[in-house]
């Protein structure tokens, strides 16, 4: 079974700080995809990256960064110099490589104070 | 490209009745549709896969009775919510893979908020 786990449910930072948000995976699969998607008060989800599984390489666009790690079944973002438009529920999600079933974790919710 | 749009955005109907929502994908054909249901501060949970012209698979939990998918075309698929009750009462998001690219990614709406009185 598929199982996404965000231990960190709510984290409050102070703007331009650095936060880290933790994304921990279970599966049998050897072929999966990894992502994360923003959700802001609105509702809308908002992707913000993809990762397959044979692709450790870490990535970085702009103050996001993420850092895949199979050893430790972990897909970890960051935030540099965090912003208070960054405030936001952030999701980490699982799913096979057909994207057929696609399993997020419980959300951490991020506050960034002025 | 591959925008999904859902339809209504926010729905308040009464307790007994039945309400439908929309799922249109806008830019591109999709044969395999997803639905989810999030309760206030809590994750998305799948309800349900539906394939164009098949029926929808339910997810172990969701009454298929209660939440009648129908994709019947490769833009559209609707989630009617049958007798709904205040317990109904979630954000509703459907997702559509594309079926012209081979990474099978998922596009999401924007989400229908449903308020059960």
């Amino acid at each position: 079974a598929q199982k996404v786990t965000q231990a960190q449910t709510e984290i409050s930072v102070v703007e331009k700080e650095d936060v880290t948000l933790d994304c921990v995976y279970e599966t049998r699969d050897t072929t999966y995809y990894l992502f994360w998607y923003k959700q802001p008060p609105s509702g809308e989800l908002v992707f913000l990256i993809r990762r397959n599984s044979f692709d450790e390489q870490n990535e970085i666009s702009g103050r996001y960064s993420w850092n895949f790690q199979k050893s430790t079944s972990s897909f970890n973002f960051t935030i540099t110099a965090s912003q208070v438009v960054d405030s936001a529920v952030y999701f980490c999600a699982l799913s096979d490589y057909n994207n057929n079933d696609m399993r997020f974790g419980a959300g951490t919710r991020l506050t960034v104070k002025p | 490209g591959a925008v999904v749009s859902q339809h209504p955005s926010r729905v308040i109907c009464k307790s007994g009745t039945s309400v439908k929502i929309e799922c249109r994908s806008l830019d591109f054909q999709a044969t395999t549709m997803f639905w989810y249901r999030q309760f206030p501060k809590q994750s998305l949970m799948l309800m349900a896969t539906s394939n164009e012209g098949s029926k929808a698979t339910y997810e172990q939990g969701v009454e298929k009775d209660k939440f009648l998918i129908n994709h019947a075309s490769l833009t559209l698929s609707t989630l009617t919510v049958t007798s709904a009750h205040p317990e109904d009462s979630s954000f509703y998001i459907c997702s559509a893979r594309d079926k012209g690219r081979l990474t099978y990614e998922q596009y999401f709406g924007p989400g229908t908020r449903l308020t059960v009185t």
